[in-house]
């Protein structure tokens, strides 16, 4: 089972920077099988980017997805007030088939 | 628009079948694109993937839950199930439907539910 660490646990940011969030596996995973999500209280996840790169429809540019490997990384180029939120990441591994969600990054005002 | 939408019991005893239902409204439960699956987030705490369901019925579980999962399709309700046997109060959690986009390579949950949330108590 590919275990999924995503640091740092909270984020202390300002509207206007830039955060940057991380997620480690494990062992490697196939950059097409990495996705990350955005939930805020009392809603669902909202799903931002899969493929470790590529944009959810509707989702604006200043999200980013990179990484290969073992290292994944989602960048937030200019928080807006609404982006303060909890972001988890997660990836399939075919065998056996399997979903594994990181234990989330949390970015809050400062 | 696709919509999904959880439902059941909200409070179950302890070492009882759990049951849920999520139905599916605004596209077919039976495209050959996509996976359904069910995640659920105990209070305070990260996301669980529980298992997930092609329309043949094809499934594949958490191997953490396994044994516990049954997770079952009817395509002409367009509707999917989950049942969780012996639950304890280490399963009260919100509990998600959402769609798996299987094509591409590219697996990802791209539609949730709003959540239900399910309390283990006698």
């Amino acid at each position: 089972e590919i275990v999924l660490t995503q640091s740092p646990g909270t984020l202390s940011l300002s509207p206007g920077e830039r955060a940057t969030l991380s997620c480690r596996a494990s062992q490697s995973v196939s950059s097409s099988y990495l996705a990350w999500y955005q939930q805020k209280p009392g809603q669902a996840p909202r799903l931002l980017i899969y493929g470790a790169s590529s944009r959810a429809t509707g989702i604006p540019d200043r999200f980013s997805g990179s990484g290969s490997g073992t290292d994944f990384t989602l960048t937030i180029s200019r928080l807006e007030p609404e982006d303060f939120a909890v972001y988890y990441c997660q990836q399939y591994g075919s065998s056996p088939p399997e979903l594994t969600f990181g234990g989330g990054t949390k970015v809050e005002i400062k | 628009q696709l919509q999904l939408q959880e439902s059941g019991p909200g409070l179950v005893k302890p070492s009882e079948t759990l049951s849920l239902t999520c139905t599916v409204s605004g596209g077919s439960i039976s495209s050959s694109s996509y996976y359904w699956g069910w995640i659920r987030q105990p209070p305070g705490k990260g996301l669980e993937w529980i298992g997930s369901i092609y329309y043949s019925g094809s499934t594949y579980y958490n191997p953490s839950l396994k044994s516990r999962v049954t997770i079952s399709v009817d395509t002409s309700k367009n509707q999917f199930s989950l049942k969780l046997s012996s639950v304890t109060a280490a399963d009260t959690a919100v509990y998600y439907c959402a769609r798996l986009v299987a094509v591409a390579g590219n697996p990802r949950f791209d539609y949730w539910g709003q959540g239900t949330l399910v309390t283990v108590s006698s």
